[in-house]
């Protein structure tokens, strides 16, 4: 079946820091790739997503690139705000495929000023 | 333009009573999902409507979950005897359409089942 697995928190980074979270994922196929964000007392969002190996999505200066080879779609950003705190969630669904979303943990992003 | 909307936002309910959660796709979206968030199982994808039919109900945890969706818009999603491990946070999300894979999702509907 179909997995995502990514670093659980909270990660904990000072304000202006490099942020990475890391993300893999097990599938068929070639499925869609997706980071949402969970801010607080707020609904899920989608932050950005890549369709097929070597995309790379980008938004609010967020990026992540589809690596076939490695499974991978690690989130990135290079320098981290304060308001940039809020669970992020690596997810993924099948191409063509009417299984909704499978979706990582999520990790607890605590940005300190 | 109006998101998805879900309600109630918070349901307290006894064990052993049913619940019914409604959710209101954004208008024109024609594919619907519902997901339980809970502290031990993180998000877990329940069941997907394209119209008003359901493919796979494999997701749903038990045959007490139930859903449905009338006039290719809203959608219920049905706990009868609700148990205490059913207490989470149900969310809905809709998408243009099947193929589009990007979910909008709605704010959720915490339930607590004592």
């Amino acid at each position: 079946g179909n997995s995502v697995t990514q670093m659980e928190g909270p990660v904990t980074l000072s304000e202006e820091a490099f942020l990475t979270i890391n993300c893999t994922y097990t599938a068929t196929g070639y499925p869609s790739l997706f980071w949402y964000v969970q801010y607080p007392g707020e609904g899920l969002q989608l932050l950005l997503k890549a369709t097929k190996a070597d995309d790379k999505g980008s938004n609010k200066g967020f990026e992540a690139t589809y690596r076939k080879e490695t499974t991978s779609f690690h989130l990135e950003k290079g320098s981290v705000q304060v308001s940039d705190s809020a669970v992020y969630f690596c997810a993924l669904s099948p191409r063509g495929g009417a299984d909704g979303l499978t979706f990582g943990k999520g990790t607890h992003l605590i940005i300190q000023p | 333009g109006a998101g998805v909307s879900q309600s109630p936002s918070n349901k307290v309910t006894e064990k052993g009573k049913d619940v019914e959660l409604r959710c209101d796709p954004i208008s024109g979206h024609t594919a619907l999902y519902w997901y339980r968030q809970s502290l031990g199982q993180g998000l877990e994808f329940l069941i997907y409507f394209q119209g008003n039919s359901a493919p796979d109900k494999s997701g749903l945890p038990s045959d007490r979950f139930s859903a449905e969706r009338t006039g290719g818009s809203v959608s219920t999603l049905t706990i009868q005897r609700t148990q205490q491990e059913d207490s989470a946070v149900y969310l809905c999300a809709s998408s243009l359409y099947r193929e589009s894979y990007e979910q909008y999702f709605g704010p959720g509907t915490r339930l607590t089942v004592t």
